[in-house]
């Protein structure tokens, strides 16, 4: 069965630092793809990142990378230079062979 | 905007009625696929529909059933409803159909009470 687990429901980061958000995964596929998706309070799913499983290389968006580990099934989420409007619900999300698994999500609070 | 979308955008009914959702993909994507959002059970996935064939099944209830139109739209019927069907129901949509899918691109969703 494949899961996805984040462990972290609530984080805070001051306006302008670093923010690391965890996710771990575990499924017997080969191929697969990994997401970060946020959900402000519009509560609209917006894409922030996606990674590729064959694809060694992490995935980067502006301010946003990951930090992919295949053999440690982790794929973490960090966020430099964060500002207000990164406040949100960031939710990994496993896709695999018909199969779609969100986490629980991560609540980030942006610190002024 | 996403170009997925969703109404109504808000639905509030009776249990034991019937209501019906509706999504429009993206211009090109022909799949289509369904997400319930509860605060008990979290972002579940229920049904994926491919160029008019379902083509995966998730934790969807008997009670709940999916169609796609020639016109890739989709809609989502929920029957004889209960309270803890209240939730926020999202589509997202996606230009490919293998097994392991490409972005999927969610819609504003629909939330639906149930009084």
């Amino acid at each position: 069965a494949q899961t996805v687990t984040q462990s972290q429901p609530e984080m805070s980061v001051q306006e302008a630092e670093t923010v690391t958000l965890s996710c771990t995964y575990d499924t017997s596929e080969s191929d697969y793809y990994l997401f970060w998706y946020k959900q402000p309070p519009s509560r609209q799913m917006i894409l922030v990142i996606r990674q590729e499983a064959y694809k060694q290389q992490n995935a980067t968006e502006n301010r946003f990378s990951v930090n992919f580990q295949k053999a440690a099934k982790s794929f973490s989420l960090k966020i430099s230079d964060s500002q207000l409007g990164d406040a949100a619900m960031y939710f990994c999300f496993l896709s695999g062979t018909y199969k779609y698994i969100f986490g629980t999500g991560t609540r980030l609070k942006v610190l002024a | 905007d996403s170009g997925v979308t969703q109404t109504p955008k808000h639905l509030i009914t009776a249990t034991g009625q019937r209501v019906t959702l509706r999504c429009s993909p993206r211009s090109g994507d022909l799949s289509v696929y369904w997400y319930q959002q509860s605060l008990d059970q979290g972002l579940q996935f229920l049904i994926q529909y491919y160029n008019g064939e379902e083509r995966a099944k998730g934790n969807i209830l008997e009670r709940f059933s999916a169609q796609q139109f020639p016109d890739l739209h989709s809609e989502l019927n929920l029957s004889s409803l209960e309270l803890g069907d209240s939730a926020l129901y999202f589509c997202a949509s996606s230009d490919t159909s293998g097994p392991s899918t490409d972005t999927q691109y969610f819609g504003p969703g629909t939330r639906l009470t149930v009084l």
